[in-house]
């Protein structure tokens, strides 16, 4: 069973910041957070993930809060191709098992 | 550097019959995990292969294996389809099984008659 819970569904303004909550309360000292994104049933595609520092890419900067309970993963200038069904997933250091759960289907509108 | 790929794209069987699906990873990634995504479960992890061994394995009935050969490229095989069988099968690539990120192929899409 997924051990994250996601919202949904979200909706966006174009050119505006993205900004997708997750919980994960039961989250291990050795568990990462991982985010990705799957468009029209293609491949999930790796977004970022982080430990317990915030952390940043050119896709995108995920927030961690200190207790680690909770995450916010920020697409800074949303565009309509970032329409996507977003996971949010709790990955231990040592384990390919990736439970994904329902996700949170992002729109982004004009 | 080319991603993970998958053959075939789609595939159309019918009930009781096998199937066997493809996956080469990204160069120099050695651990291959398999997963399937339907509506109704959503994405579900099957098993995961790491120098031609099975690591883990996830909640499919023995109906479901899969195989790494020594360049690490995987198959993964399901016998006596049945319907519920029809879903988008994904596979992900990493360097190994530790906190390497996993990067998915396109999937090979089944439809069981």
């Amino acid at each position: 069973d997924a051990k994250t819970t996601q919202p949904p569904s979200m909706d966006c303004a174009e050119g505006r910041a993205a900004n997708l909550p997750c919980n994960h309360s039961t989250i291990s000292g050795n568990e990462y957070v991982y985010w990705y994104r799957q468009i029209h049933s293609q491949g999930p595609q790796y977004i970022i993930h982080g430990l317990k520092n915030n952390e940043t890419n050119e896709m995108a900067s995920l927030i961690i809060t200190e207790d680690r309970k909770s995450s916010t993963l920020i697409l800074p200038h949303a565009t309509l191709r970032d329409t996507a069904v977003y996971y949010c997933i709790v990955r231990a250091y040592n384990n390919n098992d990736m439970r994904f759960g329902a996700g949170t289907r992002l729109t982004v509108k004009p | 550097k080319a991603g993970v790929t998958q053959t075939p794209r789609y595939l159309i069987k019918t009930r009781g019959q096998q199937v066997t699906l493809s996956c080469s990873p990204i160069s120099g990634h050695r651990s291959v995990s398999w997963y399937q995504q339907t509506p109704g479960q959503g994405l579900q992890f099957l098993f995961e292969y790491f120098s031609e061994t099975q690591r883990n394995k996830g909640n499919f009935p023995g109906r479901f294996s899969g195989r790494q050969f020594s360049n690490s490229r995987s198959e993964m095989n399901v016998s006596t389809l049945e319907l519920g069988d029809s879903a988008l099968y994904l596979c992900a690539s990493s360097l190994r099984f530790s906190t390497d990120t996993q990067y998915f192929g396109p999937g090979t899409r089944l439809t069981v008659l």
